[in-house]
């Protein structure tokens, strides 16, 4: 079964420093990956997002994607974390058939605190 | 068009009653989604619809859950005999067809329901 797994639930990180979210994902066929970010009272804001191509991907907020399908790993990052990224961060990946979209697949979230 | 729009933001409601949420998708999307997600987890998938036609339900959906898309626009989920344990946030979103060029889901703001 398809599944998504981000291994940290909560992370503290200083401003400026450096911010790595891991995410593994079971999917059996090319996985369409995802990161999302909520915000306390807002609603679920699409970082980034990977189909094909280029394994780096570029998303706002000066996030950035990795896809390693040997590991089937799409971890997030960011070199200079403000202290306004604190959120809750999900991986999702994208269940399709026949070329339809047909719902997303969650991890558990990573709650990212940022000291100043 | 501004997004995804749902109403009511928030619902208190007793143990046994009734409750019906709206969501509103982004006009030109014709599939529509609603997910369920409770404090510290991500979203569960509920159901979807393209137009008008429920395409899939999830076994999380209980007889008491009800949704409806009746002309391919917004969509309705009611819940019958609330319990407590339906207390969560509700979430819809929208997206193209695969292959339309849009390919992610953009979400409301949801919906959080109280059942006291």
């Amino acid at each position: 079964a398809q599944s998504v797994t981000q291994p940290d639930i909560h992370i503290t990180v200083s401003e400026g420093a450096s911010l790595e979210l891991r995410c593994n994902y079971s999917y059996g066929a090319t996985p369409y990956l995802f990161w999302y970010v909520q915000s306390p009272g807002q609603g679920l804001q699409l970082l980034l997002k990977y189909f094909s191509g280029d394994t780096l991907v570029q998303g706002i907020k000066g996030f950035e994607a990795e896809f390693k399908r040997s590991q089937s790993s799409f971890n997030l990052r960011k070199p200079s974390v403000h202290w306004s990224d604190a959120a809750e961060y999900f991986c999702a990946v994208g269940e399709v058939e026949a070329g339809n979209n047909r719902k997303l697949i969650w991890g558990l979230g990573t709650s990212l605190a940022v000291n100043p | 068009d501004t997004g995804v729009s749902q109403n009511p933001r928030h619902k208190i409601t007793k143990r046994g009653q009734n409750v019906t949420f709206r969501c509103d998708p982004i006009s030109e999307h014709n599939r529509l989604y609603w997910y369920r997600q409770t404090l510290g987890q991500g979203p569960e998938f509920l159901t979807y619809f393209q137009n008008e036609a429920q395409l899939e339900k999830s076994r999380l959906l209980s007889d008491r859950f009800s949704a409806e898309r009746p002309k391919g626009s917004f969509s309705t989920l009611e819940i019958q005999r609330t319990e407590q344990g339906d207390s969560a946030m509700y979430l819809c979103a929208s997206s193209s067809r695969w292959g339309e060029g849009e390919v992610e889901q953009y979400f409301g703001p949801g919906t959080r329901l109280t059942v006291t």
